[in-house]
């Protein structure tokens, strides 16, 4: 079965680069979420969308910015990259039936992004 | 606001049992719970919605108090593959059209032989 895709899968960047982490849901899925993990720490949830329209934000800093396209991908965009920003960035899917959190959320394998 | 877990790491033998606890200062509409193992993604385990249902998935069960704001997850006969980190995930009852599930900071779950 078709699973959640994210790309890259790993990412180094410099301090200050940009960078773009693309999610591509399961099929029909039409929510997809964000998340950032650190080493050691539980997921924080940065944002959200469903069809296509931004419905939630988290603890995301403003040089962070996303969006969800018409084909449901979604991609995260960062600039001004920090050390600090070095984590796992994973992406939820799911089939949002109105929005909340009552299905299933799948992730994605995450990107691991380094920043030196 | 983030749900608390506790206890925050366990070991166990293979067959013995757990309980890992999650509660919120909060009023909930749902309780979720994932297993996520090192440098993998979370791995949905079952959902719980407010009414106070218990479920239960192979020998891995949940109750939800809705009153206490509470969940547990039971882990009956341990087995080696249940080693990992457990994360509660809740949301709040903001009512339809909620998108955000808060984790608990995880319970760490060892298995030996």
């Amino acid at each position: 079965a078709a699973g959640v895709i994210q790309s890259p899968r790993h990412l180094i960047k410099e301090k200050r680069e940009t960078a773009t982490l693309k999610c591509y849901p399961i099929p029909r899925h039409d929510t997809v979420y964000w998340y950032q993990q650190g080493p050691g720490q539980d997921p924080q949830f940065l944002i959200s969308f469903y069809e296509k329209m931004q419905s939630d934000k988290g603890s995301i800093p403003d040089r962070f910015s996303a969006q969800q396209f018409s084909d449901y991908h979604s991609e995260l965009n960062m600039s001004s990259l920090e050390l600090g920003d070095s984590a796992l960035y994973f992406c939820a899917s799911s089939s949002g039936q109105g929005g909340s959190w009552n299905t299933e959320a799948f992730f994605g394998q995450g990107t691991r992004l380094t920043v030196v | 606001q983030q749900p608390v877990q506790s206890p925050q790491a366990v070991i166990l033998r293979e067959g013995e049992d757990a309980v890992i606890n999650c509660s919120s200062s909060k009023a909930l509409y749902s309780v979720h719970w994932y297993r996520q193992k090192h440098g993998e993604a979370p791995v949905f385990l079952m959902i719980l919605l407010k009414g106070g249902e218990q479920k239960g998935h192979d020998k891995i069960s949940a109750s939800f108090n809705e009153k206490k704001q509470q969940s547990s997850l039971y882990l009956t006969a341990s087995q080696l593959s249940y080693s990992g980190t457990y994360f509660c995930g809740t949301e709040k009852s903001s009512g339809a059209g909620s998108y955000q599930l808060t984790f608990g900071k995880g319970t760490k779950l060892s298995v030996i032989p």
